[in-house]
């Protein structure tokens, strides 16, 4: 069964510092890991997948995320927050294979607030 | 090339009625997901269809929730005799074939009374 755990629910980063949004991942098969962004009233937005290739994984608007098998984590990093970058994030895992494709589990997302 | 249709944006209904969401995906893609996100939650996956076909629906609530891909025209997420508990925002998913990534539409509010 595939589960996702994200730590801090709010995080909270003054503009120009580094972003940490955490992620970690339960599976029972090689997975399919995502970060996706959820501005207000706005659809899920992919920032950045992983699909066995390198482990660090570069995105969207500056983030990237780092693939750690040892530690079941997939944590999403952007070196300096921008206040545009205030949205909720959401990682999520994916057997990524058959009809089960598509079938993503979430977590409960991270809302993140950039301070002028 | 429009990204996915999801209408109407916002629907009220009182408990008992009944709740029609529509998707439409993009151009080309032929698999839609159904997502629904209950507040302080993230999003759970209810079902998986391509055209004429549901694919899995190991998501979806036992009763009172169907969902349709038909040949022609948008994937139809039915809800019948709402209740309080099916308030949530309902997100349409799609993508193409056999490929692992999903374009969201921007969900229908759904608040019942």
């Amino acid at each position: 069964a595939q589960s996702v755990t994200q730590l801090g629910s709010h995080v909270s980063v003054s503009e120009g510092a580094l972003v940490l949004l955490r992620c970690n991942y339960s599976s029972s098969v090689p997975p399919y890991l995502f970060w996706y962004v959820q501005y207000p009233n706005q659809g899920l937005q992919l920032l950045l997948k992983y699909t066995s290739a390198a482990t660090l994984v570069k995105g969207i608007n500056g983030f990237e995320a780092e693939f750690k098998k040892s530690e079941t984590s997939f944590h999403l990093t952007k070196p300096s927050a921008h206040m545009s970058d205030a949205a909720e994030y959401f990682c999520a895992v994916s057997e990524g294979r058959g009809s089960t494709l598509g079938r993503l589990y979430f977590g409960r997302g991270t809302q993140l607030t950039v301070w002028p | 090339n429009a990204g996915v249709m999801q209408n109407p944006r916002h629907l009220v209904r009182r408990r008992g009625q009944e709740a029609r969401l529509r998707c439409s995906p993009m151009k080309g893609h032929s698999h839609v997901y159904w997502y629904r996100q209950l507040p302080e939650e993230g999003l759970k996956f209810m079902v998986y269809l391509q055209k004429e076909n549901i694919i899995d629906e190991s998501g979806m609530p036992k009763e009172r929730f169907s969902a349709e891909f038909p040949k022609e025209g948008p994937s139809i997420l039915r809800i019948q005799q709402v209740v309080r508990g099916d308030s949530a925002a309902y997100f349409c998913a799609s993508s193409p074939r056999d490929v692992v990534k999903l374009f969201f539409g921007s969900g229908t509010q759904l608040s019942v009374l």
